[in-house]
């Protein structure tokens, strides 16, 4: 089954809005990370973030993460056009080899 | 230096023809992953490889499907007697071998489309 599941499915807003994604997952983690699809692509990666962290920041994205509560929220602040993407979670659950599972995705739509 | 390379990056197969999927990872990246996509869906981990050896195959069907990574050449994803349900875009990323389960690096994916 997947380990993370992002919430929600779609999101819809207009440029300059704020965009704030959900991930949650089952097993303790090593790291999570979220990358961005765009449609008929490959993934790019965004951002990483260690178990033993709480927050991170990288140019106009926000990355939280709650151990306690599995979970992670990424935010996408000032949005524009070309942030429509689809955006993904994935959990690393250990050092060293480790299989990184993905969720679902949330898809993004920023209008003009 | 040069990204992730997939080939071929469209792929149509006959059900019952075998589908062979290549993947040139990041130059000194020795550790390559599969993962498969369904329209709408998130990427669900096939295999994890590292030259000359399968490191995790435990997402990949035990029937039809195989992947190598030899010591020279592409990592290879093969489907053998391709049916319907294999038809789904499959993407290859690889990453550094000092950063392992850190970022991955993905390629542009291969779309198979099985008649």
């Amino acid at each position: 089954s997947q380990q993370g599941e992002e919430d929600p499915q779609a999101l819809s807003i207009q440029e300059g809005e704020n965009a704030t994604m959900n991930c949650s997952y089952k097993t303790s983690i090593n790291n999570l990370q979220w990358y961005r699809q765009n449609s008929g692509r490959g993934l790019v990666h965004l951002i990483l973030i260690r178990s033993n962290e709480r927050e991170k920041h990288s140019g106009r994205l926000r990355v939280t993460l709650d151990t306690s509560k599995k979970s992670s929220s990424l935010l996408i602040t000032a949005s524009r056009a070309a942030d429509t993407a689809s955006y993904f979670c994935a959990t690393a659950m250990n050092s060293g080899y480790s299989t990184l599972t993905f969720g679902k995705g949330t898809m993004l739509l920023v209008s003009p | 230096n040069a990204g992730v390379m997939q080939n071929p990056r469209h792929l149509v197969r006959r059900r019952g023809q075998e589908a062979r999927l290549r993947c040139s990872p990041m130059k000194g990246h020795s550790h390559v992953y599969w993962y498969r996509q369904l329209p709408e869906e998130g990427l669900k981990f096939m295999v994890y490889l590292q030259k000359e050896n399968i490191i995790d195959e435990s997402g990949m069907p035990k029937e039809r499907f195989s992947a190598e990574f030899p010591k020279e050449g592409p990592s290879i994803l093969r489907i053998q007697q391709v049916v319907r349900g294999d038809s789904a875009a499959y993407f290859c990323a690889s990453l550094e071998p000092t950063a392992l389960n850190e970022k991955l690096f993905f390629g542009s994916g291969t779309q198979l489309s099985v008649l």
